[in-house]
């Protein structure tokens, strides 16, 4: 089955700091969502993004598709942004999403 | 407008016994998920329902069962809990299969 890989596992930031988050997937994809898992477990919609780049507020996410590839940038951080990003595909012929492993983020004041 | 609502948030029951895990969706989606989230696994399918009237397994559906009572609703049954179903179950919805997903708050259950 697809396989998908974020980087980096873990990251610290001082409040202000910008940072990259990356997501490999190993096959073509019609579906890719950035969410937010915050320190409460909810999950968060960010970006649905199969393909191009969107923005809100300070952040960011680019897919390119053919590269198999997606970014999430948070510019500016504030401690709320902490928590784990996940990325997650389209996969197989059942639709639902396949997880990454997630990034988990601490932003520190 | 609520979104995917679970019920209930916190669980906790003895091996053996039986529980419901309730999903209500106001969007009027058409498909609904339940997932389980494992530390350091992610997210995991275990059971889905493309539209009202079906159910498929996912990846790891035994010792569950499902219920697609009508379009809002999608609930998740463990029959007799074991240890290993200790997990944060999340139910999502959306409106297609292949489409945003959204997800509910979660049900934190714990099988002792």
């Amino acid at each position: 089955g697809i396989q998908v890989e974020q980087s980096p596992p873990d990251l610290i930031l001082q409040e202000g700091a910008n940072s990259t988050l990356r997501c490999n997937f190993s096959d073509s994809v019609n579906n890719l969502q950035w969410f937010h898992q915050n320190p409460w477990g909810q999950l968060i919609n960010l970006f649905y993004i199969p393909s191009g780049t969107k923005q809100n507020g300070r952040l960011s996410a680019t897919t390119v598709a053919t590269e198999r590839y997606s970014l999430l940038y948070i510019s500016s951080s504030q401690t709320t942004d902490s928590g784990v990003y996940f990325c997650a595909v389209e996969g197989g012929s059942q639709g639902n999403l396949i997880f990454g492993k997630g990034t988990k983020l601490s932003v520190k004041p | 407008n609520a979104g995917v609502t679970q019920t209930p948030k916190f669980q906790v029951l003895k091996t053996g016994q039986s529980m419901t895990l309730q999903c209500a969706q106001d969007m009027n989606h058409n498909s609904m998920y339940w997932y389980r989230q494992d530390p350091g696994m992610g997210l995991r399918l275990i059971y889905y329902s493309a539209s009202e009237g079906t159910t498929d397994k996912g990846e790891v559906p035994n010792g569950y069962n499902v219920s697609r009572l009508n379009k809002r609703e999608f609930s998740l049954r463990l029959e007799s809990a074991a240890p290993s179903q200790t997990s944060v179950y999340f139910c999502a919805s959306s409106a297609q299969v292949r489409t945003e997903a959204f997800f509910g708050q979660g049900t934190r259950l714990t099988v002792v």
